[in-house]
């Protein structure tokens, strides 16, 4: 089984500065993915960016970066220079297998961020 | 390339009534996937087709939900008959992946919203 917990339901942040979204994480799985994703008020689900089990190196996207640290299972996003147009809900998913062996990912309840001019 | 479309986008129908959601994936995606997502929640798996084949329909609701993938392309979503807790956005996601690992994030369709009064 796996399981995504993020503690933050709601976060708000000075326009241009960073923000950190914190993500937990936990699975049997040895080998496994995880993933942000933004949903802004329109409602689609926006992929951000990826980090594998096994990467050595933090996964960075523009202004997004993931602080992966595997052995307290948490995979943290950090979004740097914070626009206004950032505000949305963000997702924390983890990709694992099913018992049939087939992908499965599994998602957090999500951080609501919202940006202050 | 085209993304995943779904319609219709907005649905209100009365409890007890019946509803379809259709799905159609990107051209050449294998994995088709469909989300409920209840409001202040991320997103749950209903079922999860590989081709036309199901390989994850745990929390499917079998005694009112029931889905179809024909030839492996597009897909339906169907409640029979609806209850107020259905109220939700049912978000349709295709993906190259089978059973491979992938960096690779779904590409999620803009979603249906349902609301069942």
């Amino acid at each position: 089984a796996q399981k995504i917990t993020q503690t933050q339901p709601g976060m708000f942040v000075q326009e241009k500065e960073a923000v950190t979204l914190d993500c937990t994480y936990d699975t049997s799985d040895q080998s496994y993915g995880l993933f942000w994703y933004k949903q802004p008020s329109s409602g689609e689900m926006i992929f951000l960016i990826y980090q594998g089990s096994y990467d050595e190196q933090n996964a960075t996207e523009g202004r997004y970066s993931l602080n992966f640290q595997k052995a307290r299972k948490s995979a943290n996003l950090v979004i740097s220079a914070s626009q206004l147009g950032d505000s949305a809900m963000y997702f924390c998913a983890m990709r694992g297998m099913n018992s049939g062996g087939y992908q499965k990912v599994t998602f957090g309840t999500g951080t609501k961020l919202q940006v202050i001019p | 390339e085209a993304g995943v479309a779904q319609s219709p986008r907005y649905k209100i129908i009365e409890k007890r009534q019946s509803v379809a959601f259709w799905c159609n994936p990107i051209s050449g995606h294998a994995t088709l996937y469909w989300y409920q997502q209840i409001l202040g929640q991320g997103p749950k798996l209903l079922i999860q087709f590989q081709n036309n084949g199901v390989v994850d329909d745990s929390q499917l609701p079998k005694d009112r939900f029931s889905a179809e993938r024909l030839k492996g392309v597009d897909s339906t979503l169907k409640i029979q008959p609806a209850k107020l807790e259905d109220s939700a956005v049912y978000l349709c996601a295709s993906s190259f992946v089978t059973q491979e690992r992938s960096d690779y994030g779904y590409t999620f369709g803009s979603g249906t919203r349902l609301t069942v009064v």
